[in-house]
């Protein structure tokens, strides 16, 4: 089946830090891959995608890179702010018959002035 | 352009008490989905449609979960009778069309004391 492991959290940082969350994944198929963003009290956005092998997506300064050869989808950004606090998904859509976006179970970030 | 309009946006009620959860997708979309939040954990979907069809319903508990979407728009998520493990964010999704990017609303939190 398809799942996906990122790493735990919470992660502290101090602004400015460089951010690295790590996401790797299984899947039967050839997946689709998202980061999706969850700040406090609201639903999740959308943050960044990739849909092929060696695709870089990227957003806000957020930046993460397909590859096949290793199964992940790190999550990077070279300066966090403090309004990057929030909870942060990784995600998989393979398609074919499960047709759903599988998530990570999240890691939450907190980023101190 | 408006996003996945969920309400309400929390609720609280004593187990046994029926509780619904209303969603309008993006206007066009024709592809719905429910995900089920537990504090601490990734989405899960409940059941997915495709206009008014439900398409995948495989991880909706039928004896307690009921959902409609009778127009291919708007769609309704009832839970009866609620239970204490039913407490949970029940965040409404839309996309184009399968395999399109997916939308999420900004959940229903629900509490069930």
């Amino acid at each position: 089946g398809n799942s996906v492991t990122q790493m735990e959290g919470p992660v502290t940082l101090s602004e400015e830090a460089f951010l690295t969350i790590n996401c790797t994944y299984t899947a039967t198929g050839y997946p689709s891959l998202f980061w999706y963003v969850q700040y406090p009290g609201e639903g999740l956005q959308l943050l960044l995608k990739a849909t092929k092998a060696d695709d870089k997506g990227s957003n806000k300064g957020f930046e993460a890179t397909y590859r096949k050869e290793t199964t992940s989808f790190h999550l990077e950004k070279g300066s966090v702010q403090v309004s990057d606090s929030a909870v942060y998904f990784c995600a998989l859509w393979v398609s074919g018959s499960a047709r759903q976006l599988t998530f990570g179970s999240g890691t939450q970030l907190t980023v101190l002035p | 352009e408006a996003g996945v309009v969920q309400s309400p946006r929390y609720k609280i009620i004593e187990k046994k008490q029926p509780v619904a959860f209303w969603c309008n997708p993006i206007s066009g979309h024709n592809t719905l989905y429910w995900y089920l939040q537990n504090l601490g954990q990734g989405p899960e979907l409940l059941i997915r449609y495709e206009n008014e069809e439900a398409v995948d319903d495989s991880q909706l508990p039928k004896d307690r979960f009921s959902a409609e979407r009778l127009k291919g728009v708007d769609s309704t998520l009832k839970i009866q009778p609620a239970e204490l493990g039913d407490s949970a964010v029940y965040l409404c999704a839309s996309s184009f069309k399968v395999g399109n990017t997916i939308y999420f609303g900004e959940g229903s939190w629900l509490t069930v004391v």
